[in-house]
This record gives C-alpha cells, sequence and structure tokens, in this order.
C-alpha cells in the first residue's frame, strides 16, 4: 500500500460541466501521474508531474489540466466536460528506488 | 510498430496447468521492466520486477531476453486467483514508463 487515495471514487456529470479529481499522498514521493484507461486503449498518460507546480503533458492531454501545488496532491482537471472523457481515471506515484510505479484504486466518471 | 506489445488473449487455461506470456518491446534502450497484475474492475498492481538474469517469485517466473527484446512471464500451477489481466511496463530510464495494452488470463475449475 502507497498510500495513495483518489476522490471521487465515482462520480456522474453532465457534459460541459467542470470536473475536478484528486489524487492524495501520504509518502512524499516526487512524481505523480494521471492516467486514463478505456477498453482497446489500455493505460494512457494525460499529465504527470516531477514536482510542486512542476507539470508536462502525457499523451492524451487534451482537454485536461493539472496543478499540484502541494506535493501531496494532484489535481486532475476536465474544464468542460466531454462524454469521451468518460474513463475509469488512475493516479499513480513513482517510487526513487525501483522506478516502479503504484496506483491509486481509481475514479470511475461518466459524462452524460 | 508499438512501443509494448502483447498478445490481448484471453488465454483459457485449466487449475494446474502452467501458462506463459511474452511482450516485445522496440526500443533497445530500454532499462527496467516489470510485470503487472490487474483485477477487473481494480487498479494495476506491481507483480515482480524482471531482472537480467531472471528471477522467481513463487509459481512466477519473469526473464528478459534483451537480444530478441522481449520479456516473459511464466506461471506455474494455476489458480483460480490467478484470473487478471496481465500488463507488461517497460521503462527507458525516463520518468514515464510504457505500459503494453495487457493479456487476459482465465483459470478455469
Amino acid at each position: 500500500d502507497a498510500g495513495i487515495t483518489q476522490s471521487p471514487r465515482h462520480k456522474v456529470t453532465e457534459t460541459g460541466t467542470p470536473v475536478t479529481l484528486r489524487c492524495h499522498q501520504t509518502e512524499n514521493h516526487r512524481y505523480m501521474y494521471w492516467y486514463r484507461q478505456d477498453p482497446g486503449h489500455g493505460l494512457r498518460l494525460i499529465h504527470y508531474s516531477y514536482g510542486v507546480k512542476d507539470t508536462d503533458k502525457g499523451e492524451v492531454s487534451d482537454g485536461y489540466s493539472v496543478s499540484r501545488s502541494k506535493t501531496e496532491d494532484f489535481l486532475l482537471t476536465l474544464e468542460s466536460a466531454t462524454s469521451s472523457q468518460t474513463s475509469v481515471y488512475f493516479c499513480a506515484i513513482r517510487t526513487g528506488e525501483q522506478e516502479t510505479q503504484y496506483f491509486g484504486p481509481g475514479t470511475r466518471l461518466l459524462v452524460l | 510498430r508499438k512501443e509494448v506489445e502483447q498478445d490481448p488473449g484471453p488465454f483459457n487455461v485449466p487449475e494446474g496447468a502452467t501458462v506463459a506470456f511474452n511482450c516485445t518491446y522496440s526500443n533497445s534502450a530500454s532499462q527496467s521492466f516489470f510485470w503487472y497484475r490487474q483485477d477487473c474492475r481494480k487498479e494495476p498492481k506491481l507483480l515482480m520486477s524482471v531482472y537480467s538474469s531472471g528471477n522467481e517469485d513463487g509459481r512466477f517466473t519473469a526473464q528478459l531476453n534483451r537480444a530478441s527484446q522481449y520479456i516473459s512471464l511464466l506461471i506455474r500451477d494455476s489458480k483460480l486467483s490467478d484470473s487478471a489481466t496481465y500488463l507488461c511496463v517497460v521503462n527507458r530510464g525516463s520518468y514515464i514508463p510504457t505500459f503494453g495494452r495487457g493479456t487476459s488470463l482465465i483459470v478455469h475449475p
């Protein structure tokens, strides 16, 4: 257990509304990631962070923004949700020693 | 060619069988390798790292073949509880690992 929590765990929202997902870690890891997982696509990186206020885009960043104002929190925002953003969102941290990633329990988002 | 490729399966095997999965990667500069397990509607969880000399953890054996650029996972004496999707992960030494799409394993009685 890498001390990663995600909130909310489930969310239903309407097209056009803003949505923010939160990832919280308790072990002071430097690197944090947001992925989405969809059938037929596997895990796809949305954004990642390598420190407070240091973030960068992944392969599917369009329509998403992130913020990291504290080491322990990494927020993912959908500025105006679309149905194509219906997915399962996983947050992950990276441990320094073995370069392994550990995932949070996921957030299931449904955009109607 | 995708950077990391896996046969999606499903591999359908009886309890007690031995089953093996391969994962090929395209970047010869890849440095570290892992297998993850993902149960239905759950997060991926680290199963084992893959070392150059090969490594074993109970019924699971992982091997790396750098010359042919693939890693493998062997599961002996399959259990019903081994049913899951197995993800191959390759790291080029950057901070962005590359995930395969996974291989589905179904172990039946």
